[in-house]
């Protein structure tokens, strides 16, 4: 299975832009990309995915980097509820699995 | 609004005790998953089915079992509780077409199991 690897923690200033990288060199061409984050005390919620083609929706951007085995998820603008663990994942199609990494712990400023 | 219910946020057990760990979906979905969270572990996969009455290993199965009787529901099984199953248990769904489009998995809130 494919593994991510991601930075332990991150900091940022609230109303700044949040990039969070992930790498996943061996990333297989059916596997897609998501990102979640977990709060505390909940569960992961979804935060946004792709396959080969940046992404943005009302929560975050997704750029993906031309050969598959990176990318980044984009907060434009960090506020203190964003302040969570944020996993990137690889949705295996082969296999159904999903595979977390080990998340990055963000911290938001005010 | 999407649900993915876990019967029970806290339990305390002792060893040995058979454990279950029901959830629920009201999605109608075909996949369902359940992981444990440990600190510095992450997220690990113990088992996951794609319809009912199926089961597939992930990558922690040794000491649960699984069972889904029906497609809403899927039970967590610990047959003999120890106490390095104290844990966060996590259940989730989505649908079938998921293995090909990679659209959204829904979690549930988490199950805080303690043995002692």
């Amino acid at each position: 299975d494919a593994k991510t690897t991601q930075p332990n923690s991150m900091e940022s200033n609230e109303e700044e832009p949040v990039h969070l990288p992930c790498n996943h060199s061996t990333i297989s061409g059916t596997d897609y990309i998501h990102w979640y984050r977990q709060l505390p005390s909940q569960g992961p919620e979804y935060v946004i995915h792709g396959l080969t083609s940046n992404v943005n929706n009302r929560m975050a951007s997704l750029a993906i980097a031309e050969d598959r085995k990176s990318s980044t998820l984009i907060l434009h603008r960090a506020t203190l509820r964003d302040a969570a663990v944020y996993y990137c994942i690889l949705w295996s199609s082969n296999t159904g699995k999903l595979i977390f990494g080990q998340g990055t712990t963000l911290q938001v400023k005010p | 609004d999407v649900k993915v219910t876990q019967s029970s946020r806290y339990l305390v057990k002792r060893t040995g005790e058979k454990v279950f760990l029901e959830c629920v979906q009201d999605m109608d979905h075909e996949n369902m998953f359940w992981y444990r969270q440990d600190p510095g572990l992450g997220l690990r996969l113990i088992y996951f089915s794609y319809d009912v009455k199926m089961k597939e290993k992930g990558d922690i199965p040794e000491g649960y079992s699984v069972s889904r009787e029906k497609k809403e529901r899927f039970s967590l099984i610990l047959e003999s509780a120890s106490t390095n199953q104290t844990s966060m248990y996590l259940c989730a769904s989505s649908f079938r077409q998921s293995r090909l489009s990679g659209n959204t998995i829904y979690f549930g809130e988490g199950s805080w199991l303690t043995v002692v």
